[in-house]
């Protein structure tokens, strides 16, 4: 089972680029790793997803390098919008029953 | 929006009491997810059903439990409530779930649930 640690906090300026880093020991081969955005009081919300290599969208670029064993979320110029919470998910599919790993999240500031 | 709903969206209750939290996903989805959320604590999986059968299971209590139906609609039942099942109670869904690991989840707006 894939375990996944993150910062606890991290604070930020506006425009300045943000980038949280998560660790999935024991991942497994088909496993993807997913980010999430979570504001206060709603539910968390999609942002990426990845297996290898980078992979880039209109919010934000995540890197997992080759041995797989962690995931940097990278947000570009950040604005005061972006404090939120950020999770990170690692999904093992099985026939016996599938395995969910959130990160504990991080608590991203971001200051004017 | 998301597409999922969750009702009711705020519930109180009293300890040893047994309420219903009901999730409705995304047209088409066939995957639903309860997850727990304490104040200002990151989110506990609880398990997962994918067409009507469970998946997977997380932290779930033994006075939790919870069920896909038919129509693809799910409930989790807590029982027995004490002042630590006060959280906020997120349902998510997806397409599969079953065997695809690219899989994204579609977070519903939550139920507050206040034990007194």
């Amino acid at each position: 089972l894939a375990k996944t640690t993150q910062p606890i906090s991290m604070d930020s300026y506006e425009g300045q680029e943000v980038n949280i880093t998560c660790s999935h020991n024991n991942i497994a081969t088909n496993d993807y790793i997913t980010w999430y955005q979570q504001f206060p009081s709603q539910g968390p919300r999609f942002i990426i997803q990845g297996y290898k290599t980078k992979v880039t969208n209109e919010v934000a670029s995540l890197f997992i390098p080759a041995d797989r064993k962690s995931s940097t979320l990278s947000l570009p110029r950040v604005s005061l919008s972006d404090t939120a919470v950020y999770y990170c998910l690692a999904v093992t599919y099985k026939a016996a029953g599938n395995k969910l790993t959130f990160g504990g999240g991080t608590r991203v500031l971001v200051k004017p | 929006d998301s597409g999922v709903t969750q009702t009711p969206k705020h519930l109180i209750t009293a300890t040893g009491q047994r309420v219903t939290l009901r999730c409705s996903p995304r047209s088409g989805d066939l995957s639903v997810y309860w997850y727990q959320q304490s104040l200002d604590q990151g989110l506990q999986f609880l398990i997962q059903y994918y067409n009507g059968e469970e998946r997977a299971k997380g932290n779930i209590l033994e006075r939790f439990s919870a069920q896909q139906f038919p129509d693809l609609h799910s409930e989790l039942n807590l029982s027995s409530l004490e002042l630590g099942d006060s959280a906020l109670y997120f349902c998510a869904s997806s397409v599969g779930g079953s065997s695809t690991s690219t899989d994204t989840q579609y977070f519903g707006p939550g139920t507050r649930l206040t034990v007194l």
